[in-house]
């Protein structure tokens, strides 16, 4: 078990632009979680999978953020046409959908907006 | 909706002195209760949850905490802090039905040797 693993670790870009991360779950876990977390406050939800289903998305932020999980595996989240203020850190968490419903997140991806 | 208060934005101890961090929480039925702890460049780990049942609960790294409905608090305790300690620590509050925690602000710890 490799842990929850997310790509880039990175990424600045222009505003304007489109970003795509990745987030790789834990293998055996079915549900997975995006977070957003900016500089001194903590994270704050907004959208999860179960399987290939997602589940909420009432809580991203605009129609610019989308995330996708095609094969119930691996998931990427886009955000079209940034904005400075989309500058965060983006997590990623994955649990099973049995127990306790632990999540476990991953290290982040930091996008700066310039 | 549920909400999660962390009054200290910072707390700096000494190492080996006892610590507390404090959170309390707005839910109208029983939560399920979190402490998280986030290191520089590292994922959110969880210390220790609350479910149900005994309100005094153990976690990892020799931390604690107690919940306490009449106070609507869910207070962090370790007895011996190490320099290691030092991180963020983030409290966390979900409903039983979606499991998808609403976290607090965040408390810094600074421990000094």
């Amino acid at each position: 078990d490799t842990g929850v693993s997310q790509n880039p670790r990175h990424k600045i870009t222009k505003r304007g632009q489109n970003v795509t991360f990745r987030c790789d779950p834990i293998s055996e876990h079915n549900r997975l979680y995006w977070y957003r977390q900016t500089l001194g406050q903590g994270p704050e939800f907004l959208t999860y999978f179960q399987n290939e289903a997602q589940l909420e998305k009432s809580r991203l932020l605009s129609d610019r953020f989308s995330a996708e999980r095609p094969k119930g595996s691996f998931s990427t989240l886009e955000i079209q046409r940034t904005e400075q203020g989309d500058s965060a850190m983006y997590l990623c968490a994955s649990s099973s959908s049995s127990g306790d419903y632990e999540q476990y997140f991953g290290p982040g991806t930091r996008l700066t907006v310039t | 909706a549920q909400s999660v208060t962390q009054p200290d934005i910072h707390i700096t101890v000494s190492e080996g002195a006892s610590l507390e961090l404090r959170c309390n929480y707005s839910y109208g039925a029983t939560p399920y209760l979190f402490w998280y702890v986030q290191s520089p460049g590292q994922g959110l780990q969880l210390l220790l949850k609350y479910f149900s049942g005994d309100t005094l609960v153990q976690g990892i790294k020799g931390f604690e905490a107690e919940f306490k409905r009449s106070q609507s608090s869910f207070n962090l305790r370790k007895p011996s802090v190490h320099w290691s300690d030092a991180a963020e620590y983030f409290c966390a509050v979900s409903s039983g039905g979606s499991y998808i925690p609403t976290f607090g602000r965040g408390t810094s710890l600074i421990v000094h040797p």
